[in-house]
């Protein structure tokens, strides 16, 4: 069974850019939440998607935002970038979200503002 | 705002150590999840807790939820240097089904 893909892995953009991350879960997975990971804050939830829909979301601005599609695949956007936004994003995929179910992540994509 | 408080933040001991990482909190969770992550991967779970007082075991290490669902910990036996990486706690509250995460705890096994 495939795991989780993030694409890409590795991305680098200037301020004021807006840029598109793209996670596919593992086949049959419903839900998918996505993480944004930095060595000062730890890792932290953005939102979740199940079937479409956002089921959960974090503190994070306006300029996160995101989609999940019929296929479950899903993508994260951000615009407007700060340099604050640099950081390893991470997305997880689960039969039933964060309702207890195990995640499974993918390796990332490691955003650098410059 | 809910916080897991997770400790120690960094460890580091030589290979054959034992060492304990906890997680505290105030809220209580319905489950409480441990993942470890190496560098350049995402984190991989490594047990799940769900009932008050349960203790499970994978190898050598040992994880322990609180009787009252709002702590855990996490027990290595003779740590050895693949037991090197970022391990992390999570919790699903009871009240609304987020998941919070703690910190993490950097651990360096040295050979």
């Amino acid at each position: 069974k495939a795991g989780v893909t993030q694409t890409p892995r590795y991305l680098i953009k200037t301020r004021g850019q807006q840029v598109t991350l793209s996670c596919s879960p593992i086949s049959g997975h419903r839900s998918v939440s996505w993480y944004q990971q930095t060595p000062g804050q730890g890792l932290q939830f953005l939102f979740e998607y199940f079937s479409e829909t956002q089921r959960n979301k974090g503190n994070f601005p306006g300029r996160f935002s995101g989609r999940q599609f019929s296929n479950s695949r899903s993508e994260m956007n951000v615009s407007t970038l700060e340099l604050g936004d640099s950081a390893l994003y991470l997305c997880a995929s689960s039969l039933e979200g964060l309702r207890g179910s195990p995640l499974h992540f993918g390796n990332g994509t490691r955003l650098t503002v410059t | 705002t809910q916080l897991l408080e997770q400790s120690p933040q960094f460890l580091s001991i030589q290979e054959g150590e034992n060492l304990t990482v906890y997680c505290n909190s105030s809220s209580v969770f319905s489950s409480l999840q441990w993942y470890r992550q190496e560098p350049g991967e995402g984190p991989v779970l490594l047990v799940t807790v769900v009932t008050g007082g349960e203790v499970k075991k994978l190898k050598r290490l040992t994880f322990q939820f609180g009787d009252a669902r709002k702590d855990s910990s996490l027990h290595i036996t003779a740590a050895q240097p693949g037991d090197t990486g970022l391990y992390l706690c999570a919790g699903v509250t009871d009240s609304n089904y987020q998941l919070i995460w703690g910190a993490g705890t950097k651990l360096i096994i040295k050979p």
